[in-house]
């Protein structure tokens, strides 16, 4: 069955370091979310992508993270330097067109910065 | 506000019994509503998705209704199971919101033996 993949699954850096975390979406999924969920929270969206563009990045805060989907399958977010509020589970999802159609999660990257 | 609401946060219910989980949103321009579950330290499995046309959707145990007019949408587990212990997640995409998951907190379910 078709997956969304990520990695790593676990992450501890200490702050000021860089982090980055990877996401492989569903083969075909044009639709590519990153999310981030504090422990309690609902997840809540940093960046999303329509194959390899940008459509929605109002949430990411662009000083110390980024993001890129650079061929529009795989996509990397980096975070740069780290910071001890960045201790969260990062989420990434796939749609094959974003409004209306199922969206999948991976298992996401459990990131504890120290 | 575009916001999705999910109450109780918690909930703990004896094996067997059929309950109900309840999510709504502020507003009822949507595209559609999907749940999810969550267990502890892990990702987010999809259970149903309903379509902004649709009133309700069933696989197995569980059936989801969805009311646009009043903003609401509930979960329905029948005949609960440990194993079904989870945080359940209601999320929304609103039209004109960018193709955006808009999520609730959750309610976090216990069933017991």
């Amino acid at each position: 069955e078709a997956e969304v993949a990520q990695s790593p699954r676990y992450k501890i850096t200490e702050k000021s370091q860089a982090v980055a975390f990877w996401c492989d979406p569903i083969s075909g999924h044009a639709t590519l979310y990153w999310y981030r969920q504090i422990l309690g929270q609902g997840p809540e969206l940093l960046v999303q992508f329509q194959d390899e563009s940008v459509v929605d990045d109002s949430q990411l805060p662009k000083d110390r993270f980024s993001a890129e989907r650079l061929k529009g399958v795989d996509s990397t977010l980096k975070i740069q330097p780290a910071e001890l509020g960045d201790s969260a589970m990062y989420l990434c999802a796939s749609s094959l067109d974003g409004g209306g159609t199922e969206a999948f999660f991976g298992q996401g990257t459990r990131l504890t910065v120290v | 506000k575009q916001e999705v609401t999910q109450i109780p946060a918690a909930l703990s219910v004896p094996e067997g019994e059929n309950l109900v989980l309840n999510c709504s949103f502020t507003d009822s321009a949507i595209y559609n509503l999907q749940w999810f579950r969550q267990d502890p330290g892990k990702g987010l499995t999809s259970l149903l998705l309903i379509q902004s046309s649709q009133r309700e959707q069933t696989s197995g145990r569980l059936n989801a209704s969805l009311d646009k007019s009043s903003g609401r949408s509930t979960l329905y587990i029948a005949a609960s199971q440990p194993g079904d212990s989870a945080t359940y997640l209601c999320a929304v995409i609103f039209t004109g919101g960018g193709n955006k998951l808009t999520f609730g907190t959750g309610t976090q379910l216990k069933v017991e033996l």
